[in-house]
């Protein structure tokens, strides 16, 4: 089974909303990513976490909060967005050592984010 | 940092042909290139990934070459099918864990 879930598909927010993308994996993957990808351009990176701990934040704006409660899971806290954060949020995850024949990243089928 | 090219940008075939996307990077540690197809609406979904030990990779309609001296991978599809209709991503990664995007390919193959 190669599959990452996220939940919800599409996501209506105000700026002054505060929302939660989630995400969710069962393959034992012990790193998880979180990227942007906006219309016709490939996925920006935005977080990735290692071991259920935070590696690598590519200065991402402080109104986007990762955070991993597990090994499984993996959530992006959305708070006074503005209406160009609009995008498709994806999720992907790997095993995290470099060089193993088993580091390939398996993405979800993203959430789609509308700002208004 | 890496940078990846990818062209063309938007590429159509007839039903049956051959099609092929290049892509080249600028850093000499990647060791790891993967193509993902993406459907409308969907998530990348990975087709084929090579190794920097391996020149060549084959799976079925599906071919991965990889040129290390001149840092340049390329994607072939053969016998294509309206289904292969998609956006194409090449990637490379340089580290551990990053993987850095080429900017997408169009793929429309035409009935």
């Amino acid at each position: 089974d190669t599959e990452v879930t996220q939940t919800p598909k599409h996501l209506v927010m105000g700026m002054t909303n505060k929302k939660s993308l989630k995400c969710e994996q069962h393959m034992g993957h012990r790193a998880m990513y979180w990227y942007k990808q906006k219309a016709k351009k490939p996925p920006e990176l935005m977080f990735v976490y290692s071991y259920e701990k935070l590696s690598i934040n590519e200065s991402v704006p402080s109104r986007f909060s990762p955070e991993c409660p597990n090994s499984s899971l993996l959530n992006l806290h959305l708070h006074a967005l503005q209406p160009e954060d609009s995008a498709l949020y994806l999720c992907a995850s790997s095993h995290p050592d470099r060089g193993s024949s088993t580091d390939t990243q398996y993405f979800g089928p993203g959430t789609r984010l509308t700002v208004l | 940092g890496e940078n990846v090219e990818q062209h063309p940008s938007t590429l159509s075939v007839q039903e049956g042909d051959s099609a092929v996307i290049k892509c080249t990077y600028s850093d000499s540690a990647s060791n790891y290139f993967p193509w993902y197809k993406q459907e409308l609406g969907k998530g990348p979904q990975l087709i084929i990934d090579i190794r920097s030990n391996v020149g060549e990779k084959k799976d079925q309609r599906i071919a991965v070459t990889l040129n290390k001296t001149a840092k340049h991978f390329s994607l072939h599809i053969t016998e294509t099918q309206p289904e292969d209709s998609a956006v194409y991503f090449c990637a490379a990664r340089p580290g551990a864990n990053n993987l850095f995007f080429g900017t997408g390919t169009r793929l429309t193959v035409i009935p």
